[in-house]
């Protein structure tokens, strides 16, 4: 299978803690992006950073990436309980448009 | 922002009946959709790739006379299971890239079909 796989599989953090979240893949890329998924509902997309990108800021959110390693973080600082949510990584192969999805890192944030 | 919606956003149907599910972009053109579908607590794994006015690109082990993909004008693709049985209960999501947006997809609410 292509599919990346991501650690943790679950976190439970209180409000204001900072939560990472890895991702590693497999093959060459084009770019990976982080989507975020609430229960039950579709994904929302985070952020996108290309292969030639080492890290990439957008609010409270920080990803870095490392193409030797095929592996990527997602930081979010100062979790909030409306963080809550289950948040994956996904891969564009080169030369597909098409997405690879990571196993996914169920977050919990703690009033 | 792009937005795509899905319909229904729940159906429940008897085993070896068809359903067809909808997916639009409402306010850009969607050269491509894709199609997931996601079990309980699981990824999402691709089904297919649908590019407006050809057929369907299946991934490997999806079944194209078991999943119809129909992608007919730029908002709109249809799934249809056809002949579902209970194993193909889960959550079915689309999303889309159309010009001018890069590399992001833009996921619809999904549709949780429940096959008794």
């Amino acid at each position: 299978s292509q599919q990346g796989e991501e650690d943790p599989q679950a976190l439970s953090i209180q409000e204001g803690e900072n939560a990472t979240m890895n991702c590693s893949y497999k093959t060459s890329i084009n770019n990976l992006q982080w989507y975020r998924q609430n229960s039950g509902r579709g994904l929302v997309h985070l952020i996108l950073i290309r292969s030639n990108e080492r890290e990439k800021h957008s609010g409270r959110l920080r990803v870095t990436l490392d193409t030797s390693k095929k592996s990527s973080s997602l930081l979010i600082t100062a979790s909030r309980a409306a963080d809550t949510a289950s948040y994956f990584c996904a891969t564009g192969p080169d030369n597909t448009d098409k997405l690879i999805f990571g196993t996914g890192t169920r977050l919990q944030v703690f009033p | 922002g792009a937005v795509v919606s899905q319909h229904p956003s729940r159906v429940i149907c008897k085993s070896g009946t068809s359903v067809k599910i909808e997916c639009r972009s409402l306010d850009f053109q969607a050269t491509t959709m894709f199609w997931y579908r996601q079990f309980p607590k699981q990824s999402l794994m691709l089904m297919a790739t649908s590019n407006e006015g050809s057929k369907a690109t299946y991934e490997q082990g999806v079944e194209k006379d078991k999943f119809l993909i129909n992608h007919a004008s730029l908002t709109l693709s249809t799934l249809t299971v056809t002949s579902a049985h209970p194993e193909d209960s889960s959550f079915y999501i689309c999303s889309a890239t159309g010009e001018g947006r890069g590399e992001t997809q833009y996921f619809g609410p999904g549709t949780r079909l429940l096959v008794l």
